[in-house]
């Protein structure tokens, strides 16, 4: 149990476009999750807490306009990096969890790569 | 807010061997600390936690001990294997679930040698 999936797996785009990643709780609800993010060799750097219904709350630092958050269902948040650049490249990593008291699963991550 | 720090952020160890990775927290009200494992390009997997009600928790080969008085935690895996070699990961949280979020550490790069 408590499976999240993230799509795609990883992208390619040219610097300018947007691209949207996929987050699912497949087998439980929640209202709450995480987007991380995580550049080669560093730790998970959190950078937005998606809450179901409502606006997410973003990490300081993060820009909530170039990294739209949507989370319209009890199953599913979006992540849509806009105008993508270079430094934008990087693994972004879903997490939820299954309820109170439960541990955070993450996703399969998402592999973007901007040219 | 919460800040993690671990140590060491590499480790190699023959197989066989103990390996320890330790972790401080600076966050009073910190009560959840889960350990992760991510091997290469794959997403961080739950080894173990530890609730501040305990002090010590073992799970096999994975133990994990708890000084709340000191604000810090480890991990012990004993009988090293290959397999074994990956990144590992401790956090912090005030509670675990819901949308309590996690801080994480830096990480452990562990390498098990044969």
């Amino acid at each position: 149990g408590a499976v999240v999936s993230q799509h795609p797996s990883w992208v390619i785009c040219k610097s300018g476009t947007s691209v949207k990643i996929e987050c699912r709780s497949l087998d439980f609800q929640a209202t709450t999750m995480f987007w991380y993010r995580q550049f080669p060799k560093q730790s998970l750097m959190l950078m937005a807490t998606s809450n179901e219904g409502s606006k997410a709350t973003y990490e300081q630092g993060v820009e909530k306009d170039k990294f739209l958050i949507n989370h319209a269902s009890l199953t599913l948040s979006t992540l849509t990096v806009t105008s993508a650049h270079p430094e934008d490249s990087s693994f972004y990593i879903c997490s939820a969890s299954p309820g109170s008291n439960s541990p955070l699963h993450f996703g399969n991550g998402t592999r973007l790569t901007v040219t | 807010g919460e800040n993690v720090e671990q140590h060491p952020s590499t480790l190699s160890v023959q197989e066989g061997d103990s390996a320890v990775i330790k972790c401080t927290y600076s966050d009073s009200a910190s009560n959840y600390f889960p350990w992760y494992k991510q091997e290469l390009g794959k997403r961080p997997q739950l080894i173990i936690d530890i609730r501040s009600n305990v002090g010590e928790k073992k799970d096999q080969r994975i133990a994990v001990t708890l000084n709340k008085t000191a604000k810090h935690f480890s991990l012990h895996i004993t009988e090293t294997q290959p397999e074994d070699s990956a990144v590992y990961f401790c956090a912090a949280s005030i509670r675990a679930g819901g949308g309590n979020k996690l801080t994480f550490g830096t990480g452990t790069q562990l390498k098990v040698e044969l």
